[in-house]
């Protein structure tokens, strides 16, 4: 069964503020990171992703910013709407390196942050 | 553009009883497959994938099976349900080599009785 009492990392903001939700990965040889949302009830929608020769990368209102030294990633939401209220995952990928030259994809997914935007 | 299918949406079933859960997807070809299993809650859980026809790689050990009869067709079964393998199933593709993000279904939510 599952365990009782266990909580998601949380974080609650105004509608307007800019939000950052946090990630420590685990494996220094990661290549590939991605964030994802997922509204309650639907599947994981990817945001933005980064690979590791790179320290930041922009898209629409979202910024993830990826710090090798200390295996830390984050992603940052300009001017946070409602819409905006989900749990956020991200994702690693440890590359071609750890199946001996063949990339298949598979990512290991951190446990996820719920941000709250109140109006 | 690429599409990804799950059905069914939600499902009940009892204790016992089979199951098979379908995803297909659309727009591309060679895809690779994946399928995980999210408890309320928590996060993502690998439990098979598949790089081709046929190909699958199990990464739990559990009453689940999969299987990959068509290219864009990844199937999720078992023959006798567990109260413990309710949860919200997600199928999700990535194309192969380099192209690492997986883009996710809509999900199926199966409570088991």
């Amino acid at each position: 069964g599952e365990s009782v009492g266990l909580h998601l990392p949380t974080l609650s903001v105004q509608e307007g503020d800019n939000s950052i939700i946090n990630c420590a990965y685990s494996n220094s040889a990661s290549d590939y990171f991605i964030w994802y949302k997922q509204e309650s009830g639907k599947g994981p929608q990817f945001i933005i992703d980064i690979r590791s020769n790179m320290d930041k990368r922009q898209g629409q209102r979202v910024t993830v910013l990826l710090n090798k030294t200390v295996k830390h990633l984050s992603l940052q939401i300009a001017a946070t709407q409602p819409g905006d209220s989900a749990v956020y995952f991200c994702a690693e990928n440890f590359g071609p390196n750890s199946a001996g030259g063949t990339s298949y994809g598979k990512l290991t997914f951190g446990q996820g942050t719920i941000l709250t935007v109140h109006p | 553009s690429q599409t990804i299918h799950q059905w069914p949406a939600t499902l009940v079933q009892p204790v016992g009883s089979p199951l098979s859960l379908e995803c297909t997807v659309e727009g591309t070809s060679n895809p690779n497959l994946y399928w995980y299993r999210q408890a309320a809650g928590r996060g993502l859980q690998l439990l098979f994938y598949s790089v081709g026809i046929g190909q699958i790689s199990s990464e739990v050990p559990q009453n689940l099976s999969a299987s990959r009869p068509q290219d864009r067709q990844f199937i999720l079964s078992s023959k006798k349900l567990l109260l413990s393998d309710s949860g919200f199933y997600l199928c999700a593709w990535s194309g192969g080599g380099t192209q690492e993000t997986q883009y996710f279904g809509p999900g199926t939510r199966l409570l088991v009785l």
